[in-house]
């Protein structure tokens, strides 16, 4: 089955502790993007992908990194999560940049 | 200004109505038109996309495109019940922006 996965589905963390979320797709996909929705504020992009080792930042890259070695995959690390990272965040992929995207099924983020 | 606007709602129509969800964009380079779903606590699921200007339909919807209006519609017809989600429009130039999205309840 075509997708794209995301681990882990929720994740409870303290201020400062490292932590990566995982993201993989099994489409060959070129495209890949991390997207953070926050209530009222919509899906908001933190990083994207336009294929290996070539990424860019969105709009809300404050705190996150990134690192795409193998098209499949497309790690999001927090290196020292503060509070206001508490949000949903999914991850994303499309063959094109004219195709639309394949969600994952979210990762629900909160730091204590 | 933002980049990709939408009225936040609620949308409310009764079941049966015609439900227009509307949406404009800034960047006069967009290329592509994308409108997703997403029931609450799920992922966004692509519903509708649109690269030229006029209507495209696929069952009871349809999306529509002015690029000289900057200006991008849904219109679902027929709406059921099993409809009341957020939509969310979305633009791709380099790469995808979304709107914060409309609520729809669609009341049997």
């Amino acid at each position: 089955e075509a997708q794209v996965t995301q681990n882990p589905r929720y994740l409870i963390t303290v201020t400062g502790k490292k932590l990566t979320v995982t993201c993989s797709q099994n489409m060959n996909h070129e495209y890949m993007s991390w997207y953070r929705q926050d209530p009222g504020l919509g899906l908001r992009q933190i990083y994207y992908s336009m294929n290996v080792e070539v990424t860019d930042k969105g709009d809300v890259p404050e705190g996150y990194k990134v690192s795409r070695k193998e098209k499949r995959n497309f790690p999001l690390i927090l290196e020292s999560p503060s509070p206001n990272q508490t949000s949903l965040y999914f991850c994303a992929s499309s063959s094109d940049r004219g195709y639309g995207y394949t969600f994952g099924s979210g990762t629900r983020l909160t730091v204590v | 200004q933002k980049e990709v606007e939408q009225n936040s709602g609620p949308l409310s129509v009764p079941e049966g109505a015609i439900a227009s969800l509307n949406c404009t964009y800034s960047d006069r380079g967009s290329q592509s038109f994308f409108w997703y779903r997403q029931y609450s606590g799920k992922s966004p699921e692509l519903i509708m996309f649109i690269y030229s200007n006029g209507d495209k339909e696929d069952g009871r919807f349809t999306a529509q495109l002015n690029k000289a209006s900057q200006y991008v519609s849904l219109l679902i017809r027929d709406s059921q019940p099993s409809d009341s989600a957020t939509y969310l429009c979305a633009v791709r130039v380099n790469d995808m922006r979304f709107g914060a999205g409309t609520r729809l309840t669609v009341k049997p």
